[in-house]
């Protein structure tokens, strides 16, 4: 059971340039949790944002969330080659289960 | 930081008999396991949810008998394919978190090929 849908599916850039991917949801949410998996292996966590905050740095990563539009963002400033991923944004449903959205395939060409 | 081990990484298997795949959080406790299976190029399906000690919960048209979930310890999650299949190749991904609404970390995955 899928909880929200991200988009773009896929987006190719060029290095150097900024990445912005978005994810909708559809229930209420105690926090949401961006991860990036490169092909055939597990996930990596990226970074959690909490429901009461609005938006949330890591590095060249920056969420914001807005739950009134029950959506977020996961901008990546200053692409590089190795940020070639997929990445999934995921929530507690129910407050037991985490569902992943579809997911955005990044390339970052050199 | 966290970490999650899964094991194997690859496994073929013939067609009939069962696989078991472990998921060992390795530095910290885990009270919630969860069991993804993943399809190329498209998301993680949830099949089940496991608490320590208690019952997994299976999604909706996962066969529970087929995968069998054991969460015997704060740091071990078994998940078995029974009489597989090749339908049921496909790659299992491991998630834990210390509880529920908290950081989920991810194991390598188990890419499971069934002739």
């Amino acid at each position: 059971s899928q909880q929200g849908e991200e988009d773009p599916q896929a987006l190719s850039i060029q290095e150097g340039e900024n990445a912005t991917m978005n994810c909708s949801y559809k229930t209420s949410i105690n926090n949401l949790q961006w991860y990036r998996q490169n092909s055939g292996r597990g996930l990596v966590h990226l970074i959690l944002i909490r429901s009461n905050e609005r938006e949330k740095h890591s590095g060249r990563l920056r969420v914001t969330l807005d739950t009134s539009k029950k959506s977020s963002s996961l901008l990546i400033t200053a692409s590089r080659a190795a940020d070639t991923a997929s990445y999934f944004c995921a929530q507690f449903q129910g407050a037991q289960k985490l569902v992943f959205g579809q997911g955005t395939r990044l390339t970052i060409n050199p | 930081g966290a970490v999650v081990s899964q094991h194997p990484s690859r496994v073929i298997c013939k067609s009939g008999t069962s696989v078991k795949i472990e998921c060992r959080s390795l530095d910290f406790q885990a009270t919630t396991m969860f069991w993804y299976r993943q399809f190329p190029k498209q998301s993680l399906m949830l099949m089940a949810t496991s608490n320590e000690g208690s019952k997994a919960t299976y999604e909706q048209g996962v066969e529970k008998d087929k995968f069998l979930i054991n969460h015997a310890s704060l740091t071990l999650s078994t998940l078995t394919v029974t009489s597989a299949h090749p339908e049921d190749s496909s790659f299992y991904i491991c998630s834990a978190a210390r509880r529920v609404n908290t950081e989920a970390f991810f194991g390598q995955g188990t890419r499971l090929t069934v002739v």
